[in-house]
């Protein structure tokens, strides 16, 4: 079983600046089948990111993603104060596993 | 308005069932992949189970194979998680979710409903 590991586990920016997220596969992985979910408190998980790189539907062009291979990269460019969340990386390979999630807080 | 409205959590006992709904709404329901995502308290998301657009085919990961059970209706524009031999651990919020087979991703959800297994 494919396993996903995101790092940092809390990143502390300030509105304005830039947030790189990584997402590391035990294995190598099709990019295809690699997405990224926003998660605010108290709300389910909202889809950022298909196919590695592909933004979903209404998603501001500030996001964006990255990578192939066992290396996955979301980045966050210009911080907004509603873009304070638990971001979470998700594979399909034979199952669907999900990454332990990165906490981005204001510094 | 793409819309999933989960109900059906509560309070119940180990040992006990419930089963859960997802009323969808705003697309061709039967024509969509659908699955149930699981996010204990403080805790990350973890999948539960998944049935495809014709429900002939399901999917659980060890767990809960044997315990849970997907269904749908596509008449009616429902999805279904009927849980047995419930554990403190199955504790969590239950989130319905939209699975394009395209991209395996999930990109529509619902807002949760909460399950809680104590005595």
């Amino acid at each position: 079983e494919i396993v996903l590991t995101q790092s940092p586990g809390t990143l502390s920016l300030s509105p304005g600046e830039r947030a790189t997220l990584s997402c590391r596969a035990s294995q190598s992985i099709s990019s295809s089948y690699l997405a990224w979910y926003q998660q605010k408190p108290g709300q389910a998980p909202r889809l950022l990111i298909y196919g590695a790189s592909s933004r979903a539907t209404g998603i501001p062009d500030r996001f964006s993603g990255s990578g192939s291979g066992t290396d996955f990269t979301l980045t966050i460019n210009g911080l907004e104060p509603e873009d304070f969340a638990v971001y979470y990386c998700q594979h399909y390979g034979s199952s669907y596993t999900f990454g332990q999630g990165t906490k981005l807080e204001i510094k | 308005e793409v819309q999933l409205l989960e109900s059906g959590g509560g309070l119940v006992q180990p040992g006990g069932s419930l089963r859960l709904s997802c009323a969808a709404s705003g697309f061709t329901f039967s024509s969509y992949v659908m699955s149930w995502v699981r996010q204990a308290p403080g805790k990350g998301l973890e999948w539960v189970s998944t049935i495809d657009a014709g429900g002939g085919s399901t999917y659980y990961p060890d767990p809960m194979k044997g315990r849970f059970t997907i269904s749908r209706d596509n008449s009616n524009n429902t999805l279904y998680l009927q849980m047995n031999s419930l554990r403190a651990e199955d504790t969590a919020m239950y989130y319905c979710a939209r699975a394009p087979r395209l991209y395996r991703s999930f990109d529509i959800w619902g807002q949760g409903t909460m399950v809680t297994v104590s005595s």
